[in-house]
């Protein structure tokens, strides 16, 4: 089966440094996708790891540790309009181009 | 560029009613399309994808169906509704034959009464 797991909600600081974890178990892996997901809007894509290592783009950051099956996403500078939902994603495997998405996890920036 | 577009955005049924949503893309061929439900405290399902023409994929059993009669439509129906078909339908697409980021139309809100 699948399982994905991030924290359900967060609060951070405007302008601080916040890191939203998850850890996934899954039959397979092809890689890792983080997307954002405003109230009542579509998700956005963020970022995809698919090996080992940070990927770094702009303020936000995705490490991935295919060993520990962990991932996290690092918001810096951190603003008014990243409060947002934020939802890890694992693609389980060769041949599948199916997406298994976590719960989300809720960040709420405050003043 | 690449557009996706869902309609209806909310939509309010009674039990019992049938059910037809619509997505469609725009400025790319044979994509992989996807049918998401997002519930309230639930994660994104995947209900439905497809790799092709007439080739629907279902993951989870219930009494909802989809067809894709044109490369980049995508129709998602029900013959009678059910209360816990209420939630965030989500149309998505993906560029065929690798694993790529999935692309989310705007949604449409389904409230069944």
């Amino acid at each position: 089966g699948q399982n994905i797991d991030q924290p359900t909600e967060m609060t951070a600081t405007e302008g601080a440094i916040v890191q939203i974890n998850c850890t996934y178990q899954t039959s397979g892996f092809n890689g890792l996708f983080w997307y954002q997901q405003h109230a009542g809007e579509a998700p956005t894509f963020l970022s995809y790891n698919v090996l080992d290592g940070l990927e770094e783009k702009g303020r936000f950051s995705s490490f991935l540790s295919r060993s520990k099956g962990y991932s996290y996403l690092l918001l810096k500078e951190l603003q008014m309009k990243d409060s947002a939902s934020y939802l890890c994603a694992v693609s389980p495997g060769a041949g599948s181009y199916q997406l298994t998405f976590g719960k989300g996890t809720k960040l709420s920036v405050i003043p | 560029s690449q557009t996706i577009h869902q309609w209806p955005a909310t939509l309010v049924q009674p039990v019992g009613s049938p059910l037809s949503l619509e997505c469609t893309v725009e400025g790319t061929s044979n994509p992989n399309l996807y049918w998401y439900r997002q519930a309230a405290g639930r994660g994104l399902q995947l209900l439905f994808y497809s790799v092709g023409i007439g080739q629907i994929s279902s993951e989870v059993p219930q009494n909802l169906s989809a067809s894709r009669p044109q490369d980049r439509q995508f129709i998602l129906s029900s013959k009678k509704l059910l209360l816990s078909d209420s939630g965030f339908y989500l149309c998505a697409w993906s560029t065929s034959g690798s694993v790529d980021e999935q692309f989310f139309g705007p949604g449409t809100r389904l409230t069944v009464l």
